[in-house]
């Protein structure tokens, strides 16, 4: 079974600063890879997905990822952030032909005026 | 409607009792999940279909816990003789392709 790690709870940050949010995943087959994010009394929604082909990976609101299969990580950035992305963000993988996401337990982003 | 839909939105009940979770989701998406969600943790693996079919209930933490959907649309999540620890967040997702889930506002059980 596959497994996900997030390895920070929490990231504070300041506006227009970079952020990368980190993101391990285990499992020996192939993988999809999704990074779903969850403002204050909302619903998850989707940031960004890899499923095949180009490794770095182009999302909603100025996020990008990149997935390393020999590093297991699909890290999350965004090289200024705002305000507005304080937020939390959800790192998933689904074993290819399995299409059932396992979460990790979540960062929050902090961001600082 | 345009997304997934729960109800309730919120559910507070006693020990005991039994409650029955909503799920609507996205009109022609196939697949259906269920997670559960404690707070300060991502959402746990419940259970999923395809149209009725419930494809993997492996997630499900014992039998007082079953879903169904009997034509393919509309999942109701059922909990018998509730405990405390059965308090959480409920979501519901629907999909169309490869594991992208859309996510419901959840419904936020309190069992006291």
């Amino acid at each position: 079974a596959q497994s996900v790690t997030q390895l920070d709870s929490q990231v504070p940050v300041f506006e227009e600063a970079p952020v990368e949010l980190r993101c391990n995943y285990s499992s020996s087959v192939s993988v999809y890879l999704f990074w779903y994010v969850q403002y204050p009394n909302q619903g998850l929604q989707l940031l960004l997905k890899y499923l095949s082909g180009s490794t770095l990976v182009k999302g909603i609101n100025g996020f990008e990822a990149e997935f390393n299969k020999s590093q297991t990580s699909f890290h999350l950035r965004k090289p200024s952030v705002h305000i507005s992305d304080t937020a939390e963000y959800f790192c998933a993988v689904s074993v290819g032909g399995s299409y059932i996401p396992t979460f990790g337990r979540g960062t929050s982003l902090i961001v600082h005026p | 409607g345009a997304g997934v839909s729960q109800s309730p939105r919120y559910k507070v009940t006693k020990r005991g009792q039994d409650v029955a979770l909503r799920c609507d989701p996205i009109s022609g998406h196939v697949s259906l999940y269920w997670y559960r969600q404690a707070l300060g943790q991502g959402p746990e693996f419940l259970t999923y279909f395809n149209y009725e079919a419930q494809q993997d209930k492996s997630g499900l933490p014992n039998d007082r816990f079953s879903a169904e959907r009997p034509e393919g649309s509309i999942s109701t999540l059922t909990i018998q003789r509730t405990e405390q620890r059965d308090s959480a967040m409920y979501r519901c997702a629907s999909s169309s392709t490869r594991g992208e889930l859309f996510f419901g506002e959840g419904s936020r059980l309190t069992v006291l």
